[in-house]
C-alpha cells in the first residue's frame, strides 16, 4: 500500500497551508500527520484523521475524504516551517508512511 | 511517558545492528512497541512492531534480515538487523503505537552508520 506526498509546498506566514497524502480507498482508514523538526525526532499531530492530541495547537487541522487526506494549517508561522508525514495502517495492519512533504514558510 | 534508546552507532557491512530501547512511566502491556528509520535526508520507513507478549509484525521489505524481541520485567524492548550494509545507514526511532490511532511517543533516535 503506497501514500503519496508532494516533495514541497511554500507558504507565507499568515496564510493557509495544505498538504495533501493520497492512497487508494484512503477515506477507508485511518490517517495521522506527523510533524518533524530539522535534527528531531517527529511529532504526532493528527490522529483518526482529525483528531489533535493533547498540546497540539487548533491551527492544525485534518480531513479525510475520498483517496485524499489534507493536513491544513491555519495562520502558518515560522515555526511551522519543518518536514510533514501521513501514515495509515494497510490491509494487513502494517504501518505506512507517506514520503514526506518539506513546508517552507517565505 | 518516556523512550531512552541505545546501541552501536557504527557498523562494518554484513555485521548485526542491535538497538534497545527502555520505556518510562507507562505500563508496558496494553501497546505496541515499534521501530522506525530514516536514511538520511530522506523519509519515515516503518520496520515492525512488538507487543508485550512478544507478538510481531515486520515490514516485508525487511522482514528477512529484522527480529524484535521484549523484556518486560525491564520495560525493554530491542531490534535486531542481520547482515547491513550501507543502505541500513539511517536514524533508528523506537517508538509507542496504538494501531488506529498512530505513534503518540517516540525516542531520541539513534544514529547507525554501516561503513567498511
Amino acid at each position: 500500500y503506497e501514500l503519496t506526498q508532494p516533495p514541497s509546498e511554500s507558504v507565507s506566514p499568515g496564510q493557509t497551508a495544505t498538504i495533501t497524502c493520497s492512497g487508494d480507498k484512503l477515506e477507508t482508514k485511518y490517517v495521522c500527520w506527523y510533524q518533524q523538526k530539522a535534527g528531531q525526532s517527529p511529532v504526532m499531530l493528527i490522529y483518526q484523521n482529525n483528531k489533535r492530541p493533547s498540546g497540539i495547537p487548533e491551527r492544525f487541522a485534518g480531513s479525510n475524504s475520498g483517496t485524499t487526506a489534507t493536513l491544513t494549517i491555519s495562520g502558518t508561522q515560522a515555526m511551522d516551517e519543518a518536514d510533514y508525514y501521513c501514515q495509515a495502517w494497510d490491509s494487513n495492519t502494517a504501518v505506512v508512511f507517506g514520503g514526506g512533504t518539506k513546508l517552507t514558510v517565505l | 511517558v518516556e523512550l531512552k534508546q541505545w546501541g552501536a552507532g557504527l557498523l562494518k557491512p554484513s555485521e548485526t545492528l542491535s538497538l534497545t530501547c527502555e520505556v518510562y512511566g507507562e505500563s508496558f502491556s496494553g501497546f505496541y512497541w515499534t521501530w522506525v528509520r530514516q536514511p538520511p535526508g530522506k523519509g519515515l520507513e516503518w520496520i515492525g512492531e512488538i507487543n508485550h507478549s512478544g507478538s510481531t509484525r515486520y515490514n516485508p521489505s525487511l522482514k528477512s534480515r529484522v527480529t524484535m524481541s521484549v523484556d518486560t520485567s525491564k520495560n525493554q524492548f530491542s531490534l535486531r538487523l542481520d547482515s547491513v550494509t550501507a543502505a541500513d545507514t539511517s536514524i533508528y526511532y523506537c517508538a509507542r503505537l496504538v494501531r488506529g490511532y498512530g505513534i503518540g511517543h517516540w525516542g531520541q533516535g539513534t544514529l547507525v552508520t554501516v561503513s567498511s
